[in-house]
């Protein structure tokens, strides 16, 4: 049974415009979430990270939004531009030092010139 | 130079073969993972080591094993090889109150 899910397998979004990455998680014993961004031939890279005490946290052009009541994080890039295709993958941990991070299955963006 | 390495990146062999891939960090971190990922499947957990002394089996063992050398080497063994684990295998690596995990540039096994 997937703890982590990410809906949507991939996203088409227009160079400029949002990009909006939906999360949903199962267990609440989750206390952090992060989000890493893969491309091709290369290693998912660590992107931006939230605490389950925090409902928000922003790096440059990447937000993240925790909604604990939904069990729902959602990753926000804007203005999305053509280097940030990619897949994205979510991940959720429990108290460091217990069990590894859990994935989705990631979401393939596509932003279009 | 990269903090988390992997050995080989490409590796094609043939059925039955035993193949060995091989990570190794500068990270300082006591932790390592080793993870595979098929198109539509995400990353999924072989094996993970929180320190030297420690092994344990993720989402899917079966088939592999692993040996932590040392605090920053961990490495993972095919002994049997088959087509169906041809992949993109990574290692990462974490440490630290978030466990933020760093990957390696991963592998690419391909079994003939």
């Amino acid at each position: 049974d997937q703890q982590v899910k990410q809906n949507s397998p991939s996203l088409s979004v227009q160079e400029g415009r949002i990009s909006i990455l939906n999360c949903d998680y199962t267990n609440s014993m989750f206390d952090y979430f992060l989000w890493y961004k893969k491309y091709p031939a290369e290693g998912p890279t660590f992107l931006i990270s939230i605490s389950s005490i925090k409902d928000k946290n922003e790096d440059g052009r990447f937000t993240v939004f925790l909604n604990k009541s939904a069990k729902h994080l959602s990753l926000h890039i804007v203005p999305s531009q053509p280097g940030d295709s990619a897949v994205y993958f979510c991940a959720a941990g429990s108290p460091p030092g217990n069990t590894p991070l859990v994935f989705g299955k990631g979401t393939r963006l596509s932003v279009i010139a | 130079d990269a903090d988390v390495t992997q050995t080989p990146r490409n590796r094609i062999t043939k059925t039955g073969k035993r193949i060995m891939l091989e990570c190794s960090q500068t990270k300082g971190h006591d932790r390592m993972y080793w993870y595979r990922q098929d198109p539509g499947l995400g990353l999924r957990l072989i094996y993970y080591s929180f320190d030297v002394k420690d092994i344990n089996k993720g989402e899917i063992s079966d088939g592999y094993s692993v040996s932590r050398q040392a605090q920053a080497k961990f490495s993972l063994s095919l002994e049997s090889a088959i087509p169906n684990q041809t992949a993109l295998y990574f290692c990462a690596t974490s440490g630290g109150f978030t466990d933020t995990q760093y990957f390696g540039p991963g592998t690419r096994l391909t079994v003939l």
